[in-house]
């Protein structure tokens, strides 16, 4: 069982609209979640974290966790073209493990 | 501040040969990560330090990959003998000391590597 997994997609969603991107992971002992966005050909860039249980809200973005389900989303909302990237999520286990990303795609 | 940058940023070699790639974090950053990154996945990590101490090494790292940190400062990976399964991007990161549990890694451009 991977450490951390993502749908690797393409998510594609019509501008405007929510894009809803999951993670899981497997080490019940994670304390803290981070989502990356990544563009192609670029290095992967820090867009939330979150550390608790429930929402956590930045600009349009939103993280879920639940702990419990061993689950962390985030939602995309108002998605534009400029969000189309591959969303890394990431889990603290003394180092960075990353899942193999979600590509969405933003379609005007 | 000039962010993280790495060096050089493609190298081409035949298989056998050795390469070494240099990572100069930013400044008054304590720990410094490497990473792997190959077409569809995401970074996996390698070895990290905290200031001139390699505190951790994948265990997946072959012993033909080495890394330096001397002096805390600028960081070598260098891979001895390269096969072509090495080829990838090789990611390096740093975190300041205060934020290095959180996550927020500040990572370069990559150093792309191509094995023939």
């Amino acid at each position: 069982q991977k450490e951390v997994e993502q749908n690797s997609g393409p998510l594609s969603v019509p501008e405007g609209a929510i894009a809803s991107l999951n993670c899981t992971y497997s080490d019940r002992g994670s304390q803290s979640f981070f989502w990356y966005r990544q563009y192609s050909g670029k290095s992967p860039e820090l867009i939330m974290f979150i550390y608790s249980n429930g929402d956590k809200e930045d600009g349009r973005f939103t993280a879920q966790l639940n702990k419990a389900s061993q689950y962390v989303s985030l939602l995309i909302r108002d998605s534009q073209p400029s969000d189309s990237a591959t969303y890394l999520c990431a889990v603290n286990l003394n180092k960075l493990v990353f899942g193999a990303g979600t590509i969405l795609r933003v379609k005007s | 501040d000039t962010g993280v940058s790495q060096d050089p940023r493609h190298k081409i070699t035949k298989r056998g040969q050795n390469v070494t790639f240099r990572c100069d974090p930013i400044s008054e950053h304590n720990r410094l990560y490497w990473y792997r990154q190959t077409l569809g996945q995401g970074p996996e990590f390698l070895t990290y330090f905290q200031n001139e101490a390699q505190l951790e090494k994948s265990r997946l790292l072959s012993d033909r990959f080495s890394a330096e940190r001397p002096k805390g400062s600028f960081s070598t990976l260098e891979i001895q003998r390269t096969e072509q399964g090495d080829s990838a991007m090789y990611l390096c990161a740093s975190s300041p000391r205060d934020r290095g549990n959180t996550g927020e890694l500040f990572f370069g451009e990559g150093s792309r590597l191509t094995v023939l």
